[in-house]
């Protein structure tokens, strides 16, 4: 099956800092990328959409100057936190739609975000 | 608006059969999906329904009834590892591959 993978697993970082992180389709060209929040027993939420070389799509809510998303090619995303704060901590996680299946997301493995 | 509903925990025995219920208030309706989700761990999808019926996949089970905007997970054959937490999602628009996901079930699997 297609695998996508995610870049840190787990981060902490200080108040104020950005991190970034990335998502890539291993072994197939994933035409649209979805970023996810998920809070502790939570559902998920679908913070943007990407497609590969243009500007993402965000949800009502998500300050899109906060959550930077950039989707540079067909196997990889990257999100950006900026200046993050601790209610940014949270479990992130992508996902990726191919060519050949449009009713399956692969999600990647998720980076866990801990601000302090 | 969209909103899914699904209950928030269901407690089964080992070897049993169990059904997870998802209704769905969506502005515009295209298919729902089910994923499973274990602790710590990324989703992952089980099945897919665009039309009405029963899709089966081993032990697993989907069924969509688009009429009463209703669908279910049907788990055969329990085992431990079952345990996790399954998601109803709806994809609501041809053109868009989004999904909206309910608040998720989480499934416990006991001897």
């Amino acid at each position: 099956g297609a695998v996508v993978s995610q870049h840190p697993s787990w981060v902490i970082c200080k108040s104020g800092t950005s991190v970034k992180i990335e998502c890539r389709s291993l072994d197939f060209q994933a035409t649209t990328m979805f970023w996810y929040r998920q809070f502790p027993k939570q559902s998920l939420m679908l913070m943007a959409t990407s497609n590969e070389g243009s500007k993402a799509t965000y949800e009502q809510g998500v300050e899109k100057d906060k959550f930077l998303i950039n989707h540079a090619s067909l196997t990889l995303s990257t999100l950006t936190v900026t200046s993050a704060h601790p209610e940014d901590s949270s479990f992130y996680i992508c996902s990726a739609t191919g060519t050949a299946d449009y009713n399956e997301q692969f999600f990647g493995p998720g980076t866990r975000l801990t601000v302090l | 608006g969209q909103s899914l509903e699904q209950p928030s925990e269901v407690t089964a025995v080992e070897g049993a059969i169990v059904q997870i219920n998802c209704t769905y208030q969506t502005s515009g309706f295209y298919g729902l999906s089910w994923y499973q989700q274990h602790d710590g761990g990324a989703p992952t999808f089980l099945s897919y329904n665009a039309l009405d019926g029963l899709e089966e996949t081993g032990r697993f089970s989907s069924f969509l009834s688009r009429s009463d905007s209703y669908g279910y997970l049907l788990l055969q054959e329990l085992q431990m590892k079952d345990s996790a937490s399954y998601f109803c999602a709806v994809r609501s628009g041809a053109g868009s591959y989004q999904l909206t996901f309910g608040k998720g079930t989480k499934l416990s699997v006991i001897p």
